[in-house]
C-alpha cells in the first residue's frame, strides 16, 4: 500500500471551492486513488476514484497529474453539510485490505 | 436492500466482560472488515475476511477474535473487555479486495468499557 500524506485539517466558507491535496510519492503503476468521506457519527462512504487525469461525478472532481505522485479532491461550492473527514487511499487489487490514515478534517464555516 | 447492518448500536461493558458484535451484509460481498475508530483518529483495521470461513489479522488485532461462518455475517468478539477497547466499531464489506474496490460501511457500534 502506498503511503499517503494529506493536511490534518482545513477550514473554508460556504459557497467556496475546496481543494484537498494528497501526496503519494511511491504510488505503483497499478494503484488507483480513492477518496472517502466520513460525516460525524457515521461510517465512511466512497466518493470518487481515479487512475489518471480527471474524474468528475455529482459530488466531487479528482485531479491527478501525469506523474501521479499527488492528487487533488475538489469540492465545488461547499455547504455546511460538507463538513466531514476526507480520506485519501492508494492501492490496487493486490492489496487485501485498506489502511485508512487520519484523513483531512474539513470544517465549513457559514 | 439494507446494505451493511451492525448489532448492537450501543453497548456498555464492565472490564472483563465479553460480548460479540454482529455485522451482516446483503450484497453478496466476499470481503468483510472490522475497524475501530477512536476520538479524533482515523480508522484502524482490526481483522478482515476474504471469504466465508477465512479470517486474517489487521493492524490492531490483539484482544479481538472474529468468525465468518456464513458469507453474509462477520462477527467480532471481545473475550475480556478492557477500557482501552472503548471505541466506535465499524464493519465494512466489498466486492473485491484493496482500495480499488468500494467499501460499504455499517452505521457503527459505540462501545464503552468501564
Amino acid at each position: 500500500l502506498a503511503k499517503t500524506t494529506q493536511p490534518i485539517s482545513m477550514d473554508s466558507y460556504e459557497g467556496q471551492e475546496v481543494n484537498i491535496t494528497c501526496s503519494h510519492n511511491n504510488i505503483a503503476t497499478n494503484d488507483y486513488i480513492t477518496w472517502y468521506q466520513q460525516f460525524p457519527s457515521q461510517g465512511p462512504r466512497f466518493i470518487i476514484q481515479g487512475y489518471k487525469t480527471k474524474v468528475t461525478n455529482e459530488v466531487a472532481s479528482l485531479f491527478i497529474p501525469a506523474d501521479r505522485k499527488s492528487s487533488t479532491l475538489s469540492l465545488p461550492r461547499v455547504s455546511l453539510s460538507d463538513t466531514a473527514v476526507y480520506y485519501c487511499l492508494v492501492g490496487d487489487t493486490r492489496d487485501d485490505k485498506i489502511i485508512f490514515g487520519k484523513g483531512t478534517r474539513l470544517h465549513i464555516l457559514p | 436492500n439494507a446494505g451493511v447492518t451492525q448489532t448492537p448500536k450501543f453497548r456498555v461493558l464492565k472490564t472483563g466482560q465479553s460480548m460479540t458484535l454482529l455485522c451482516a451484509q446483503d450484497m453478496n460481498h466476499e470481503y468483510m472488515y472490522w475497524y475501530r475508530q477512536d476520538p479524533g483518529m482515523g480508522l484502524r483495521l482490526i481483522h478482515y475476511s476474504v471469504g466465508e470461513g477465512t479470517t486474517a489479522k489487521g493492524e490492531v488485532p490483539d484482544g479481538y477474535n472474529v468468525s465468518r461462518l456464513k458469507k453474509q455475517n462477520f462477527l467480532l468478539g471481545l473475550e475480556s473487555a478492557a477500557p482501552s477497547q472503548t471505541s466506535v466499531y465499524f464493519c465494512a464489506s466489498s466486492f473485491g479486495t484493496g482500495p480499488s474496490y468500494e467499501q460499504y460501511f455499517g452505521p457503527g457500534t459505540r462501545l464503552t468499557v468501564t
